[in-house]
């Protein structure tokens, strides 16, 4: 089983339209989740951390549920600029050993 | 302000060649990640060095396979001998560890294509 896994997707979606996706974890104690972002040829980059409250970042939202370990990303009012790969990324335990999920893929349509 | 910077952006190299990929990481960062990319295994983290020590390799998946960190800018990652199973992104990351952020900062990569 893998440490972090997620649905490949893609997922496509409508201008305008809203998608959610999500990722689970193996290891329950981890301490810190994040959402990057990669576009298609480029470096991933981060988009945000996900905190136990959750928390938004305009269009973004991310949520943590810890006892069913997993996190959601959700995209509202989606734009054609929001086409990307989004990765979810655990951290276990040290700092050094960030776990990255394989991506879910999102394709933003006119 | 320069982001972590990566050579070669594309290399193409023969079976049994050594090659050799570098990455200057962001000036004031103190820790170094060495990732590679490929469509059927993902984001995979080979090397994490940290004040230019390497802490953990063992995601280096063999022997062929070394990296260094002579001093705070500078790091290789080597192939000898390659093989075409080591086609894939290679990307350099960094950090400044100690931050809340979860921020990793990666180059823009070294596609490596051994025939």
């Amino acid at each position: 089983r893998k440490e972090v896994e997620q649905d490949p997707g893609p997922f496509n979606v409508p201008e305008g339209a809203t998608v959610a996706f999500n990722c689970t974890y193996s290891n329950s104690a981890s301490q810190s989740f994040f959402w990057y972002r990669q576009d298609c040829r480029k470096e991933p980059k981060l988009l945000m951390s996900v905190y136990s409250s959750g928390n938004e970042d305009g269009r973004f939202t991310a949520q943590l549920n810890r006892a069913s370990q997993y996190i959601s990303l959700l995209i509202r009012d989606s734009k054609l600029s929001d086409s990307a790969t989004y990765l979810c990324v655990v951290n276990p335990d040290s700092w050094g050993k960030l776990q990255f999920g394989a991506g879910t893929q999102v394709v933003v349509t006119p | 302000d320069a982001g972590v910077i990566q050579s070669p952006r594309h290399e193409v190299t023969e079976m049994g060649q050594e090659v050799t990929l570098r990455c200057k990481p962001i000036s004031g960062h103190n820790s170094l990640f060495w990732y590679r990319q490929t469509m059927m295994r993902g984001l995979e983290l080979l090397i994490y060095f940290n004040n230019n020590v390497p802490i953990d390799d063992s995601g280096m998946p063999e022997d062929r396979f070394s990296a260094k960190m002579p001093n705070a800018s500078f790091s290789t990652l080597k192939i000898q001998p390659s093989e075409p199973r080591d086609s894939a992104v290679y990307f350099c990351a960094s950090s400044f560890e100690g931050m809340d952020t979860g921020e990793l900062f990666f180059g823009e990569g070294s596609r490596l294509t051994v025939l």
